[in-house]
């Protein structure tokens, strides 16, 4: 399977723990994007990488937030002293620049983190 | 106010039937424009670019408005397979981030 893969699927997590998340993009796509996404919300943006640079993001992402991408290809976002409003699907997207047509966002199956 | 609004249904139809979406953005200086199809527990995937012009793929058409920020997504002929919740989605800036509405749900019944 050559699509955008993240890992853990799932996460279980107390309060106050830090966790990390993991996505592979699509092989030479050098667009990665974080969305996250709630219960009967669409995905909210929280940031973007153009190869390793981080670009963009949101004023979602607290200072507890920190993403890295730092070869350009796999991303890693981390969460530090979890609450319960961090509980959510953490979705992973990545496109390429050099597409002809709109450079279609293809999205990975999310890592859905549970805060206890 | 939420920068794209969508209806969130649930859209109950019967196998056949001919089901319409709307959505409005606020944003003036919007430059792209998306339906996402989404099914449960799965990631968002692209279902078709909307176009000034409207465009169509087979069942599936969509409109844009830009004067009044509204853009709809016209199915015909339902099929079961359809049932899925549907993304408006809008492109605005540079580095083609996306903004999504809450989506809009439907369900095809036999």
């Amino acid at each position: 399977d050559t699509g955008v893969s993240q890992d853990p699927r799932h996460k279980i997590t107390k309060r106050g723990q830090n966790v990390t998340f993991r996505c592979d993009p699509i092989s030479e796509h050098n667009r990665l994007y974080w969305y996250r996404q709630t219960l009967g919300q669409g995905p909210e943006f929280l940031t973007y990488f153009q190869n390793e640079a981080q670009l963009e993001k949101s004023r979602l992402l607290s200072d507890r937030f920190s993403a890295e991408r730092p070869k350009g290809s796999f991303s890693t976002l981390e969460i530090q002293r979890t609450e319960q409003g961090d509980s959510a699907m953490y979705l992973c997207a990545s496109s390429s620049i050099t597409d002809r047509s709109y450079n279609e966002q293809f999205f990975g199956p999310g890592t859905r983190l549970t805060v206890l | 106010r939420k920068e794209v609004e969508q209806d969130p249904g649930p859209f109950n139809v019967p196998e056949g039937a001919t089901v319409a979406f709307n959505c409005t953005y606020s944003n003036s200086a919007s430059q792209s424009f998306f339906w996402y199809r989404q099914d449960c527990r799965k990631e968002p995937k692209l279902l078709m670019s909307v176009y000034s012009s409207g465009n169509e793929d087979g069942r599936f058409t969509a409109q844009l408005n830009r004067a009044s920020q509204y853009i709809s997504l016209l199915i015909r002929d339902s099929k079961l397979s359809d049932s899925a919740t549907y993304l408006c989605v809008v492109k605005t800036g540079g580095y083609n981030k996306l903004i999504f509405g809450a989506g809009t749900r439907l369900a095809v019944h036999p």
